[in-house]
């Protein structure tokens, strides 16, 4: 399977603590995304990366958020001193412009977060 | 910004067909997407259409009209395994990223 991994698919924390999750994009996609889902709500958009990048990042975002993917294949998005209110759904996508016109993006199986 | 309206929750019986509408105000146009989300999984992709017109791909058809800023998802032949929220998602005009909808939940009956 070739799809888009994510790691871990659980994660439970106690308030103030810090968290990371990981995200292995399709191989060939040069472009990955993070978003952040809660119960009946669409994906929110976090931020994005081209190739190693980061070109763009939601206001919405605090400064506890901070996201990498250094060599421009894996990423990790790490969550600094948790609140109750970032317990969501974490979910990962990647696409290619190069190869895919419509730049559809593809999505990871997500990590749920709940925070204590 | 952008905005996506879709309707939160449909239910329909098993065999028939459902549309599902979505709507939008963007700055721009570059294409939309309809996602498939079953509960507690992550969105699969079922369409693209960026020129007016209906997109078939078997019991799953999309229709895009960009100058009323419409779109919609249309099911034949409705199975139970089709119970699932359907995510309208659009791309604005430029380099803007994809705005999703709060998504439509289906509920398929027999």
């Amino acid at each position: 399977d070739t799809g888009v991994s994510q790691d871990p698919r659980h994660k439970i924390t106690k308030r103030g603590q810090n968290v990371t999750f990981r995200c292995d994009p399709i191989s060939e996609h040069n472009r990955l995304y993070w978003y952040r889902q809660t119960l009946g709500q669409g994906p929110e958009f976090l931020t994005y990366f081209q190739n190693e990048a980061q070109l763009e990042k939601s206001r919405l975002l605090s400064d506890r958020f901070s996201a990498e993917r250094p060599k421009g294949s894996f990423s990790t998005l790490e969550i600094q001193r948790t609140e109750q209110g970032d317990s969501a759904m974490y979910l990962c996508a990647s696409s290619s412009f190069e190869a895919d016109s419509t730049d559809t993006q593809y999505f990871g199986p997500g990590t749920r977060l709940t925070v204590l | 910004g952008q905005n996506i309206d879709q309707p939160t929750e449909m239910t329909a019986t098993e065999g028939a067909i459902v549309q599902i509408n979505c709507t939008y105000q963007t700055s721009g146009f570059n294409g939309l997407f309809w996602y498939q989300q079953h509960a507690g999984e992550a969105p699969t992709f079922l369409s693209y259409n960026v020129l007016d017109g209906l997109e078939e791909k078997g019991r799953f058809s999309s229709f895009l009209s960009r100058s009323k800023g419409y779109s919609y998802l249309l099911l034949k032949e409705l199975q139970m395994k089709d119970s699932a929220s359907y995510l309208c998602a659009v791309i604005p005009g430029g380099y803007q990223k994809v705005t999703f909808g709060t998504g439509t939940k289906l509920q398929v009956i027999p």
